[in-house]
């Protein structure tokens, strides 16, 4: 079945690096996505990556997927207050790349 | 590029009532998603559309949520008659018919049942 897992709340300094961690269940997703949520406002994609990739890098962010664990993790480098926000992962389901699967998302808190 | 756009932003009903809310994709988008996102959890799939047809609507409750996309541009989603357990944010997306991987989100209506 399709599940995806998260961790619920991370509370870092301002400065330091942010690790999200999400854990999926489908083996044949084929791609897996980091959306962001702020307060009020609808989502908005961070980054994905493809099933057969490792990592995946793009400015302060690193996306590393270990297929065989099926977890996937969100970096982010020198976090700001701006990020701030909910982190979802979602993953692509099979039969229809189309149709994301969340997890419940993780309140990334920055503290100054 | 705009945005998608939803309206109402807000909206409050008393159970057993209707409602219904409106979707315009980006231009161009043949692809148009309607997801529920119950308070405290992630967004589900409720139905999406590839022009006016329905490829994937499992999810979605036909006893008392309908859809349409009569012209394949504009979607509206209905409830009738509404539940408590319906109060969730309703996000729309679109995304390009070959670029499902990318898919742009609405700011949502947030429905509040009571």
């Amino acid at each position: 079945g399709e599940d995806v897992e998260q961790s619920l709340f991370l509370s870092v300094r301002e400065g330091d690096s942010s690790v999200i961690n999400c854990t999926y269940t489908d083996s044949s997703s084929t791609y897996l996505y980091w959306y962001k949520q702020e307060p009020g406002a609808g989502l908005q994609l961070l980054t994905y990556i493809f099933s057969n990739m490792d990592m995946k890098q793009d400015q302060r962010l690193t996306v590393l997927l270990n297929k065989k664990d099926k977890h996937l993790s969100l970096r982010i480098a020198d976090t700001q207050t701006g990020d701030s926000a909910i982190y979802f992962c979602a993953e692509s389901s099979p039969s229809n790349t189309g149709k994301l699967i969340f997890g419940q998302g993780t309140t990334l808190q920055v503290k100054p | 590029e705009a945005g998608v756009a939803q309206s109402p932003r807000y909206k409050i009903i008393e159970k057993r009532q209707s409602v219904a809310f409106w979707c315009n994709p980006i231009s161009g988008h043949a692809t148009l998603y309607w997801y529920q996102q119950i308070l405290g959890q992630g967004p589900k799939l409720l139905i999406q559309f590839q022009n006016n047809g329905v490829v994937d609507d499992s999810q979605l409750p036909k006893d008392r949520f309908s859809a349409e996309r009569l012209k394949g541009v504009d979607s509206t989603l209905k409830i009738q008659p509404a539940k408590l357990e319906d109060s969730a944010v309703y996000l729309c997306a679109s995304s390009l018919e070959d670029r499902p991987d990318t898919q742009y989100f609405g700011p949502g209506t947030r429905l509040t049942v009571l």
